[in-house]
């Protein structure tokens, strides 16, 4: 599965947009864009993933650039409890497993 | 509708004997896959089993095996234990092999 990057760690303050951004430049064009979010002591949980259109459900967006070699993940009323590790992952080269690396430390401040 | 359930939450073992983890799917989900997570990292892919076949297999020891009932239910089993298994033991369960998938809050293991 391609590699993906991500930022250690963003704050963000509560009520604005949270925007995490991923590269993932060696993604093939099977490949998936995946996010998770894990929070302290818990099972990660799904967020959203997508192909190669931009994704919109209850909880985020996922915007994929035209090449696909990076996204965004969009929480658009970041609030305390979205204070989480999140993770993206690129999924399908290999199997159905999920590879997560070391994935971003979001924040959100009152 | 029940989300994924594990079984125990938290466990602790001594060196050299074994484990049983139990993992029960969401409700008509026919693939389970399993992952360690050491603290301080992320999951690591174990096994994935799909309509009791395995599918997948991690970078893991034998010590470590899995298998898939046919109500869909899943065990882990470790033998042998080292200090160095103690980890949060993740269950994730999907529709189909390649579906999302969704987690359970995990097996607590501890090796002393």
């Amino acid at each position: 599965d391609a590699k993906t990057t991500q930022p250690p760690s963003m704050d963000c303050a509560e009520g604005r947009a949270a925007n995490l951004p991923c590269n993932h430049s060696t993604i093939s064009g099977n490949e998936y864009v995946y996010w998770y979010r894990q929070i302290h002591s818990q099972g990660p949980q799904y967020i959203i993933h997508g192909l190669k259109n931009n994704e919109t459900n209850e909880m985020a967006s996922l915007i994929i650039t035209e090449d696909r070699k990076s996204s965004t993940l969009i929480l658009p009323h970041a609030t305390l409890r979205d204070t989480a590790v999140y993770y993206c992952i690129v999924r399908g080269g290999s199997g159905s497993r999920l590879t997560f690396g070391e994935g971003t430390q979001l924040t959100v401040n009152p | 509708d029940a989300g994924v359930t594990q079984s125990p939450t938290h466990l602790i073992k001594t060196r050299g004997q074994h484990v049983t983890l139990r993992c029960s799917p969401i409700s008509g989900h026919k693939s389970v896959s399993w992952y360690q997570q050491v603290l301080g990292q992320g999951p690591q892919f174990i096994f994935q089993y799909y309509e009791k076949e395995e599918r997948g297999r991690g970078n893991f020891p034998d010590r470590f095996s899995a298998r898939q009932f046919p109500n869909y239910s899943s065990e882990l089993n470790v033998n042998a234990l080292l200090l160095g298994d103690s980890a949060l033991y993740l269950c994730a369960s999907s529709w189909r092999e390649f579906s999302e998938a969704f987690f359970g809050q995990g097996t607590r293991l501890t090796v002393v």
